[in-house]
This record gives C-alpha cells, structure tokens and sequence, in this order.
C-alpha cells in the first residue's frame, strides 16, 4: 500500500501568514494527489485536485504543486477562517489513502 | 445543489450488524461513483469502500473487506453500507461521498461532495 505522511503534524500561524504543507508519498503517485479542508464538527472539503488544481469556489489563496512522491499546500495569506486540518489524499492506487493530517491553529 | 444524507447509525454490539444508507440529490446519481469515508473520534480519515456507477466495480480496505459491503440502488438514488461482524475499532463517523468519475478505481478521482456523516459506535 502507498502510505502518505504530512508535515508538520501541527502548525500555529497569524492571520495573514504564508502556510506550506507538505505531504509525501511513499512511491510515485503521479499528480493524483488532492488536498481538503476540515472544520471541526464538519465534513471535508475538496480543496485541490490533481495536485495542482483548484476546485470551484475555493479561494485563490489556496494553491498546490508538486508530482511524485512530494506535494504541497500552499495558502498564501492565512484568513480566520482557514483555521482547520488539512488532509492529502492519493488517488493513484486502488487502495486508497489519506494523510494523518495537519491542524493549522491560531498563534 | 448536491446532498447527500447518511442514516442507520447507531450504538450496536460487537458481533452484530448495522446498514448505512446515503440518500442523494442533485446531480445524476447514477453518473458518478460514490464511496464511504470514516472517521475514528479525534482521528483521521480512511477510506472504507468504493463502488463504480452501475456497481460493476467495488472495492475495500483490508480492514472490512469480508465484513462490509457496498451496495447503490441507482432507481432509488441511494448508496448503503452493510456492516457485519462490527468491532469496536469500526467506532466511527462514516462519510458519504460523491467522486468525479464513473468507475471508483479510477486513477485521479477526487472526492467533490460530502454527506455530514452518521456515526457508528461499536461497545458492549
């Protein structure tokens, strides 16, 4: 099985910060990589799909990059209500696997 | 405006059984492949089933694969979850969730839509 890790596990950062995200695959997946967003008490959202590109509606603070093994989630001015965890996802493989996550919280 | 609703969760003891239905709206359910998504309390996400469009392709993680399994009723515009053989590690909020793609194995699906969960605690 490909196994995703994300660093850091947690992060804390000021409204208004640049905030990177790493996720690493354990094998090549490609650029099937996506990244979502989750609230506490809430559902996740599809942020990124395909690694880079940036579902509907999902503010252009929000960017990713990356093809491989290694991958990036990028907001480029914190807002308040960024405040979540963030998990990658591969979709190279049938067995499907996320990330452990990162919880960006408020400094 | 896509909606989805799980139901059927619920307190269950170990060894028995529990159904999860998903409820679809908004967007041709018989299009799209659909998965379950689970969520252990204060852990992360993992990946339960998968089932493509005319249920032609199914999958599951090793860690339910002989004891759940994956059915949609596209006439009815639903997905379910039979669970069997529950564990106190299935203890979970378990996820609907609607793919990109007609076949559930296909490579670079995402995951564009999400229910609100039903939760499903396994204990004696």
């Amino acid at each position: 099985d490909i196994q995703m890790t994300q660093s850091p596990s947690s992060l804390s950062a000021s409204v208004g910060d640049r905030v990177t995200i790493t996720c690493r695959a354990s094998q090549s997946i490609s650029s099937y990589l996506n990244w979502y967003q989750q609230k506490p008490g809430k559902a996740p959202k599809l942020l990124i799909y395909a690694a880079s590109s940036l579902q509907s509606g999902v503010p252009s603070r929000f960017s990713g990059s990356g093809s491989g093994t290694d991958f990036t989630l990028t907001i480029s001015s914190l807002q308040p209500e960024d405040f979540a965890t963030y998990y990658c996802q591969q979709s190279y493989s049938t067995r499907f696997t996320f990330g452990p996550g990162t919880k960006v919280d408020i400094k | 405006e896509v909606q989805l609703v799980e139901s059927g969760g619920g307190l269950v003891q170990p060894g028995r059984s529990l159904r999860l239905s998903c409820a679809a709206s908004g967007f041709t359910f018989d299009d799209y492949a659909m998965h379950w998504v689970r969520q252990a309390p204060g852990k992360g996400l993992e990946w339960v089933s998968g089932i493509s469009w005319n249920s032609g392709s199914i999958g599951y993680a090793d860690s339910v694969k002989g004891r759940f399994t994956i059915s949609r009723d596209n006439a009815k515009n639903s997905l379910y979850l039979q669970m069997n053989s529950l564990r106190a590690e299935d203890t979970a909020l378990y996820y609907c969730a609607k793919a990109n793609t007609y076949y559930y194995d296909s490579s670079g699906y995402y995951l564009d839509y999400w229910g609100q969960g039903t939760l499903v605690t396994v204990s004696s």
